[in-house]
C-alpha cells in the first residue's frame, strides 16, 4: 500500500463546478504539499501546509492531521486548471509522492 | 521559474549503454534531488545531495549512481541501462532540505526511453 493515497485518480469536471481532490497519508508527516503538474510536464508548488487551511485564489486546501487527511478545492474550474495535481508529505529528509489526480475541465 | 535546467531533454538509448543526466541550477541551493516518475507511481526519489560530494540514497536507487562535484550540478548516471529505467526523470532543489516548511522547486524533466 502506498505511503500517500490519492483519490480520484482521474476527474472530468465542466466548467464553473467545484472540484474536490483528496489525499490521504499513512506516515508521520511534518508538513504536507500539493503541486501541479503542467500538461508540459512541469511541476511548480501551490501549497505547503502543516494544519488548518489555506487559500490562494480559487485554490483552497485543507488539512486533518488527526485523520491524516488532506483536501485540494478548486471553486469556479476552468479549463486552465486542466492538469495533474499531486500530493506530497514531507518526511525527515525527503518528500513521499502520491500518484497523482489527473483533472480535465471542459468548456 | 527557480533556475534549474535538465539536460537532455529528451534521449534514446540502447539496453547496456551508460547514460548520464545533468541537473544544473543557478540558486546556489544546498538540496538536489533525482526523481523518476512512472504512470501509475508517484514520483520516487532516487538519490539525492546535501551538499558537494555530500549524497545519499533514496527508495529506488539500485541501478544508479550520482556524483556532485559543484554546488551547482548534480549529475545521475545509470551504468547500463535497462528497459526499466525508461521514465521521466526529474531534478529537483531545495535551500534547507530538512526543514518541514522547505519547498522543492522542479526542473523540466527528462525523458528517457530505453530500447
Amino acid at each position: 500500500k502506498n505511503e500517500v493515497e490519492q483519490s480520484p485518480q482521474n476527474l472530468t469536471a465542466q466548467e464553473g463546478e467545484f472540484i474536490t481532490i483528496n489525499c490521504s497519508y499513512s506516515v508521520g508527516i511534518s508538513a504536507l504539499h500539493w503541486l501541479q503538474q503542467h500538461p508540459g510536464g512541469g511541476i511548480v508548488s501551490l501549497f505547503m501546509l502543516s494544519s488548518g487551511k489555506k487559500k490562494h485564489g480559487r485554490l483552497i486546501a485543507t488539512i486533518n492531521i488527526q485523520e491524516k487527511h488532506s483536501s485540494l478545492h478548486i471553486t469556479a474550474s476552468h479549463p486552465r486548471d486542466s492538469a495533474v495535481y499531486i500530493c506530497a508529505v514531507k518526511v525527515t529528509n525527503d518528500m513521499r509522492f502520491g500518484a497523482g489526480t489527473r483533472l480535465t475541465v471542459k468548456p | 521559474d527557480a533556475g534549474i535546467t535538465q539536460s537532455p531533454r529528451h534521449k534514446v538509448t540502447e539496453t547496456g549503454t551508460p547514460v548520464t543526466l545533468r541537473c544544473h541550477q543557478t540558486e546556489n541551493h544546498r538540496y538536489m534531488y533525482w526523481y523518476r516518475q512512472d504512470p501509475g507511481h508517484g514520483l520516487r526519489l532516487i538519490h539525492y545531495s546535501y551538499g558537494v560530494k555530500d549524497t545519499d540514497k533514496g527508495e529506488v536507487s539500485d541501478g544508479y549512481s550520482v556524483s556532485r562535484s559543484k554546488t551547482e550540478d548534480f549529475l545521475l548516471t545509470l551504468e547500463s541501462a535497462t528497459s526499466s529505467q525508461t521514465s521521466v526523470y526529474f531534478c529537483a532543489i531545495s535551500p534547507r532540505g530538512t526543514e518541514p516548511t522547505d519547498t522543492q522547486y522542479f526542473g523540466p524533466g527528462t525523458r528517457l526511453t530505453v530500447l
